[in-house]
């Protein structure tokens, strides 16, 4: 089955600093990357997603690149905020079996003023 | 709109008790899920449900059963607690099961089984 991995596991950035946040994965079969933001004792919420058909996609200061060919993907977070510190899990899908979504484990993001 | 909501936000168990982990949504979409999230693991799916009267099977699926009672609840059920299944349990929901569909996330529930 699928596998995600995820790094960092933590990152830690200055306020106004870039964020990158990487994610592979293991079946090529696999066409749909969303990235979840998990902000403390909440559940996740979506933040943004990019399908196998795009190599990139921006919103505002987010934006998320695919490498189909190297099976990776990442989530680029510009001029952090205090409020960009959350955890962030990236997914991966390969439609399968519908709407079925294999998480990375995570990467908590600090954000320092 | 409340979105997804759980019950209970909080619960301790010792081992071999059982209990319901309540979900429901207010959002009429059609496709429910439950997942685990643990330390360092990330969010596991537990089972799904791609519509009203289905229920499938997900990676993590032993020791649990599900209930989708109608198209608003979902319910998790632990027939005999393990301290394995120390956790914390969230439900989510999303338009419609095919691929790509946004999946929208309840508060969670802290589970700890001594």
């Amino acid at each position: 089955g699928e596998n995600v991995e995820q790094h960092p596991s933590t990152l830690s950035v200055q306020e106004g600093d870039s964020a990158v946040i990487k994610c592979t994965y293991s079946d090529s079969a696999s066409n749909y990357f969303p990235w979840y933001k998990q902000e403390l004792g909440k559940g996740p919420q979506l933040i943004i997603d990019i399908r196998s058909n795009v190599g990139e996609k921006k919103d505002q200061r987010i934006a998320v690149t695919l490498n189909k060919t190297a099976k990776h993907f990442s989530l680029h977070i510009t001029e952090t905020q205090p409020e960009d510190s959350a955890v962030y899990f990236c997914a991966a899908s390969n439609g399968e079996y519908g709407n079925k979504l294999v998480f990375g484990a995570g990467t908590i993001l600090r954000v320092k003023s | 709109n409340a979105g997804v909501t759980q019950t209970p936000k909080f619960q301790v168990l010792k081992t071999g008790q059982s209990m319901t982990l309540q979900c429901a949504q207010d959002m009429n979409h059609n496709s429910m899920y439950w997942y685990r999230q643990d330390p360092g693991m990330g969010l596991r799916l537990i089972y799904y449900s791609a519509s009203e009267g289905t229920t499938d099977k997900g990676e993590v699926p032993n020791g649990y059963n599900v209930s989708r009672l109608n198209k608003r609840e979902f319910s998790l059920r632990l027939e005999s607690a393990a301290p394995s299944q120390t956790s914390v349990y969230f439900c989510a929901s999303s338009e419609w099961g095919g691929l790509g569909g946004e999946q929208y996330f309840g508060p969670g529930t802290r589970l700890t089984v001594t």
